[in-house]
């Protein structure tokens, strides 16, 4: 069974200062998707990453896929108080049929 | 271009009443997935369309059933519904497989 685990479920952070979210996950996938919700919003798609290698990167926001580890990352550099948000990994295994979220990361950025 | 769209936005039902709800996908877009959010069980998957037929399929019972109209827009239905499926409904589109998936501001379901 397709598991996704993510760490930090919770992470404090002060503007300017760089961190990272993991996200492991059980099976080979065929994609790994990474997501933004902001408090009582929907969610917006932030990278998805398809092949071992595979980095992209948007703003603040870097995001890279290790197959072989079965492990993405995601970077924050120096954080603003705008990427507050609950952050979500997603991966899916398409010939299995099977899509599984990890349970998020609640990241909060301070002044 | 519009966004994605999804009706209504809230909903409130009894349980062993059906529902239907309906998104809207950016136009052009082919494919729909829809996904249920609960503070239990968080994110899940529920399916995806392309082009009319459904691609993929979480782990859901058959009270979950879903279609997509030639227009690419798309329902899910719940029939006899329970406590637990009050959730956020969310509904995406997107151009392809590998393209990045737009999300609609979801339907928000309660079951009393």
């Amino acid at each position: 069974e397709l598991k996704v685990e993510q760490n930090p479920l919770f992470l404090s952070m002060q503007e300017g200062k760089n961190y990272t979210i993991y996200c492991n996950y059980s099976t080979t996938s065929d994609r790994l998707y990474w997501y933004r919700q902001d408090p009582g919003k929907s969610l917006e798609s932030l990278f998805v990453l398809l092949s071992n290698g595979a980095v992209k990167q948007e703003g603040r926001l870097m995001a890279s896929l290790d197959t072989k580890a079965r492990l993405s990352t995601l970077h924050i550099t120096a954080a603003v108080h705008d990427l507050s948000a609950t952050y979500f990994c997603a991966v899916d295994t398409y010939n299995n049929n099977d899509m599984r979220f990890g349970a998020g990361t609640r990241l909060t950025v301070k002044p | 271009k519009a966004g994605v769209t999804q009706t209504p936005r809230y909903l409130i039902k009894t349980r062993g009443q059906q529902v239907t709800l309906s998104c809207s996908p950016i136009s052009g877009h082919r494919s729909v997935s829809w996904y249920q959010q609960t503070p239990g069980q968080g994110l899940q998957f529920l399916f995806e369309y392309f082009s009319e037929t459904q691609r993929n399929k979480g782990n859901f019972p058959g009270r979950f059933s879903g279609r997509q109209f030639s227009n690419s827009r798309s329902e899910m239905n719940v029939s006899t519904l329970e406590l637990g499926d009050s959730a956020l409904y969310l509904c995406a589109s997107s151009d392809g497989w590998v393209e990045t998936q737009y999300f609609g501001p979801g339907t928000r379901l309660l079951v009393l």
